[in-house]
C-alpha cells in the first residue's frame, strides 16, 4: 500500500520561502510522478507542479513558474516543494499526490491522468 | 488551457435524495482524462471516479459518472450523511497540466 506523509504546518513571513516534504513508502519511488496541489481558503484545488524522481525534471503550472522548485531525493524517497517570495495569498493547504499503480493511466512522459494517492496535507500560513 | 466550470456552486439536498453535479469543459476533452474527487474538511481529497465513469477502489455504486465531449456529470444516488462534502472535477492536459473545477458544495438541506 502506498503512503504519502507530509511535513508539518509552517508559518512564514511575507517575502520568505517555505519547503514542504512528502515522504513516500510502499511503492516504487523513482518511476511514479509526485505532484503538488494547493487549496487556498475559499478557493478550489490548484495544481502546482510535479516531478518524476527517475528523471528529476519537474513540470510546473504556469502561474507558479519562477517561484516554485520541486526536487526529489531518491535515497530518502522524499519529494520537496519549495515556494519562494511568499505573499498572504499563498496561505493554503498543500497536498502531495500520486497516480495509480496501473501503467495504462499514465502519459508517455510518466505523468498520471488523475491522482489516486494523497498526502495528509500541510498548512502553510503566510502572515506578518 | 481547458477551463472546467462546475454547477451548481452549492447543492442543498436531504439524505436519501439524488445529487446531480455538472462539470462543463471549455473545449472537448477525452473521457480518459476526466476524474472526480470528494473533499471533506481536514482530510485529503479522495478519488471517486476516473476515466469519466470508472469508480475507484472502494467507492460505492451509489456514485456514478457519465458524459463526453464538454459535458460531464457525477450522480450520487441515495445520499448518505457522509456524502455531504465538496466535489471537484479534474482534467488532464498534455505537458502535463491539470485543471480542477471550482467545486460544488453538497450540503444538507
Amino acid at each position: 500500500q502506498v503512503h504519502l506523509v507530509q511535513s508539518g504546518a509552517e508559518v512564514k513571513k511575507p517575502g520568505s520561502s517555505v519547503k514542504v516534504s512528502c515522504k513516500t513508502s510502499g511503492g516504487t519511488f523513482t518511476t511514479y510522478a509526485i505532484n503538488w496541489v494547493r487549496r487556498a481558503p475559499g478557493q478550489g484545488l490548484e495544481w502546482v507542479g510535479g516531478i518524476i524522481p527517475l528523471f528529476g525534471m519537474p513540470n510546473y503550472a504556469q502561474q507558479f513558474q519562477g517561484r516554485v522548485t520541486i526536487t526529489a531525493d531518491e535515497s530518502a524517497t522524499t519529494v520537496y516543494m519549495e515556494l519562494s517570495s511568499l505573499r498572504s495569498e499563498d496561505t493554503a493547504m498543500f497536498y502531495c499526490a500520486r497516480g495509480p499503480d496501473v501503467p495504462t493511466h499514465y502519459d508517455t512522459n510518466g505523468f498520471p491522468y488523475f491522482f489516486h494517492y494523497w498526502g495528509q496535507g500541510t498548512l502553510v500560513t503566510v502572515s506578518s | 488551457d481547458i477551463v472546467l466550470k462546475q454547477s451548481p456552486a452549492t447543492l442543498s439536498l436531504s439524505p436519501g435524495d439524488t445529487a446531480t453535479l455538472s462539470c462543463g469543459a471549455s473545449q472537448s476533452l477525452s473521457s480518459k482524462y476526466l476524474a472526480w474527487y470528494q473533499h471533506k474538511p481536514g482530510l485529503a481529497p479522495r478519488l471517486l471516479i476516473f476515466q469519466t465513469s470508472t469508480r475507484a477502489t472502494g467507492i460505492p455504486d451509489r456514485f456514478s459518472g457519465s458524459g463526453s465531449g464538454t459535458d460531464f456529470t457525477l450522480t450520487i444516488s441515495r445520499l448518505e450523511p457522509e456524502d455531504f462534502a465538496v466535489y471537484y472535477c479534474q482534467q488532464y492536459g498534455r505537458s502535463p497540466t491539470y485543471t480542477f473545477g471550482q467545486g460544488t458544495k453538497l450540503e444538507i438541506k
